[in-house]
Order: structure tokens, then C-alpha cells, then sequence
């Protein structure tokens, strides 16, 4: 089967940098995704890494190392309106639809 | 360009009656996709649309659920009869390209089953 980890839960201040960990365990690994997801809201994507490195989106940058089955999320300069769950999801080369969420982390960016 | 709209944003039934969701996806797009998200936990791939056509149901959970997309337009999700653990936020999500991470997903819609 596969599985994901993220926290739970991320607070950091507005203005600052906040970096949120995935970690995963798949079988026939084809990239990790990173949506956004604003409370009553549409899960947005923000980022897609199919090779290890950075990609970097403005504020938002995404980070992929497959040998440590490893993957971040890094948001700069935190905006009140970042507040949101973001989750992460493993894209399974052996079912090319079926990508496979993690369980979010709730992130709330205090003043 | 509208977006993906899925209908209703919430519904609260019984245990034991039909509830049906639907999703009507962004014009053009081939493909239609199902997730749900029980409260605290993942987002959970259900099944895939190509068209009319049922790429990948292997997420559906049970018998109990029955997805349709007649004319390749709009999607429903039945569920009946509807149990309590049934409730989450119903997901759907289209793209135009076989690329999922080019998926726009809808509101969801939140179903509580008391």
C-alpha cells in the first residue's frame, strides 16, 4: 500500500518562513504534489516535483529527494490569507490516475 | 470559464436512505474524478472517468456507492443506503489532459449521514 506523513499542525508568524515535511511510502513512485485547501473550500494545487530538487512558485517552493522518500513544502514571507490545510499526494506510476493524498497539515499563520 | 461545480454543497440524511451528488465537471474535460475526505483523515481517490467510461474504480469503497456519467458530461455519486460512516466532504476534480496535476476540483460537498 502507500502512505504519507505530515503534521498535523503548523503556527508561524506572519512575515516569516514556515516548512512543511512529507514524508512517504509508495511502490512505483512517480512525483509528489502539494495542494492548498482553504477551509470549505477546493483543494488547489500549488506545486509538482517528478525529479529530486527544488521548484521553486513565487513564494511557495517544493522540495523532493525520492532516495530519502522525502518531500517539502517551504512557504516565504507568510500572508494571513496562507492559513489553509496543504496537503501532500504521491502520484503512483503503476495507477496513472490514482494519486494518494496525505492527511493535510493545518497550517495558521498568527500576526 | 466556469469552474467545477458539484451539487449540493451539503446534505444531511438518515442512515439508511439515497443520497445522490453530483459534479459537473469544466467543459471540454475528458477525464472526471472522484475523491472523499472523512473528517481528520486523507483525501481518498474513489474512481476515474474518461469520457463515459470507468478508467479506475478501485477506490470505491463498497457496492453501496454508484458513480455514472452518462453522455460524458456530468457525474453523479449515489449512495444507498447511506451509512454512517459514509460522511465526509465528496470531492470531484477534472482535468483535460491525462496530467493530474492539471485537476481543478470542485467545492466538494458534505455529506452527513446521522
Amino acid at each position: 500500500g502507500q502512505s504519507l506523513e505530515q503534521p498535523s499542525e503548523v503556527t508561524a508568524v506572519e512575515g516569516a518562513i514556515v516548512q512543511i515535511n512529507c514524508t512517504y511510502q509508495t511502490s512505483g513512485f512517480y512525483g509528489l504534489s502539494w495542494y492548498q485547501q482553504h477551509d470549505g473550500g477546493a483543494p488547489t494545487f500549488l506545486s509538482y516535483n517528478g525529479l529530486d530538487g527544488l521548484e521553486e512558485t513565487g513564494r511557495f517552493s517544493s522540495f523532493l529527494s525520492r532516495s530519502d522518500s522525502y518531500g517539502y513544502l517551504l512557504l516565504q514571507e507568510l500572508q494571513m490569507k496562507d492559513s489553509a490545510s496543504y496537503f501532500c499526494a504521491v502520484k503512483n506510476s503503476g495507477g496513472y490516475q490514482k494519486v494518494t493524498f496525505g492527511t493535510g497539515t493545518k497550517l495558521q499563520v498568527i500576526p | 470559464e466556469a469552474g467545477v461545480t458539484q451539487f449540493p454543497s451539503h446534505s444531511v440524511i438518515e442512515k439508511g436512505q439515497t443520497v445522490t451528488l453530483r459534479c459537473d465537471p469544466i467543459s471540454g474535460h475528458d477525464n472526471l474524478y472522484w475523491y472523499r475526505r472523512v473528517m481528520g483523515k486523507e483525501i481518498k481517490f474513489l474512481l476515474h472517468f474518461v469520457k463515459e467510461s470507468k478508467q479506475d474504480e478501485s477506490g470505491m469503497p463498497n457496492n453501496r456507492f454508484l458513480a455514472e456519467r452518462t453522455g460524458g458530461t456530468y457525474s453523479t455519486l449515489k449512495v444507498q443506503p447511506a451509512e454512517l460512516e459514509d460522511s465526509g466532504v465528496y470531492f470531484c476534480a477534472s482535468s483535460h489532459s491525462q496530467i493530474f496535476t492539471e485537476a481543478f476540483f470542485g467545492q466538494g460537498t458534505r455529506l452527513t449521514v446521522v
